[in-house]
């Protein structure tokens, strides 16, 4: 069976510092991969999206980046963080365009 | 881009009734997917149901579609208290992207 993993669950980081937010899957290849971000009490919004290694497409301009280095594994990066990065980030992946999309436990991240 | 709207945002009913919970949208999908989010946690994937489809049961719940009023329903039937948790539809376009809500909040009273 599919499993996703996330680390880590929570993180508090101070305005300026450096995020890495790791994502990996086993049980599937080349996997569809999602990073998302909620803010609370809100929806989820798509941050960016992976069809392979290497291939990144983003979807609303930000502080943020996202990289894809080995097939199921994908890691979302920040150079230096702003107070407005905090919220509660999810992976996920999905096996098929039309198929179901399956969640990470989450990283909880405060920027102080 | 379109986004799926959960109805009602808000919904507290007493252990053993049943929970009943909507969602609207405003384009053509491919498939719409039910998710149940307990706080602070990820997203648990409950039912997908596709646009041929109007009807779709699992365990207690049940989820049913209809694509000419774009709207689709997420009935939990003899609820529990565990059944506490945030309801999320999410609309399937084909463009490689679920589009969210914000969750109708369901709390269950012992």
């Amino acid at each position: 069976s599919q499993t996703i993993h996330q680390w880590p669950a929570t993180l508090v980081q101070p305005v300026g510092s450096p995020l890495s937010l790791e994502c990996t899957v086993e049980g599937t290849s080349n996997p569809n991969l999602y990073w998302y971000r909620q803010a609370a009490g809100r929806g989820l919004q798509l941050l960016f999206y992976s069809v392979g290694i290497g291939q990144i497409s983003s979807e609303v301009p930000q502080n943020l980046s996202a990289s894809r280095p080995q097939d199921r594994q994908f890691i979302l990066s920040s150079k230096k963080l702003l107070l407005s990065d905090s919220g509660f980030y999810l992976c996920a992946w999905r096996e098929s365009i039309l198929g179901e999309q399956y969640f990470g436990p989450g990283t909880r991240l405060t920027v102080t | 881009s379109q986004q799926g709207e959960e109805d009602p945002q808000a919904l507290s009913i007493q252990e053993g009734e049943n929970a009943t919970m909507n969602c609207s949208y405003k384009t053509s999908i491919n498939n719409l997917q039910w998710y149940r989010q307990n706080s602070g946690r990820g997203l648990v994937h409950l039912i997908l149901i596709r646009s041929n489809e109007r009807e779709k049961h699992s365990g207690r719940l049940r989820v049913t579609l209809d694509t000419s009023k774009k709207s689709s329903s997420l009935l939990i039937t003899a609820s529990r208290a565990a059944d506490t948790a945030s309801y999320f539809c999410a609309t399937d376009e084909g463009a490689n992207n679920l589009f969210f809500g914000t969750g109708t909040r369901l709390t269950v009273i012992p």
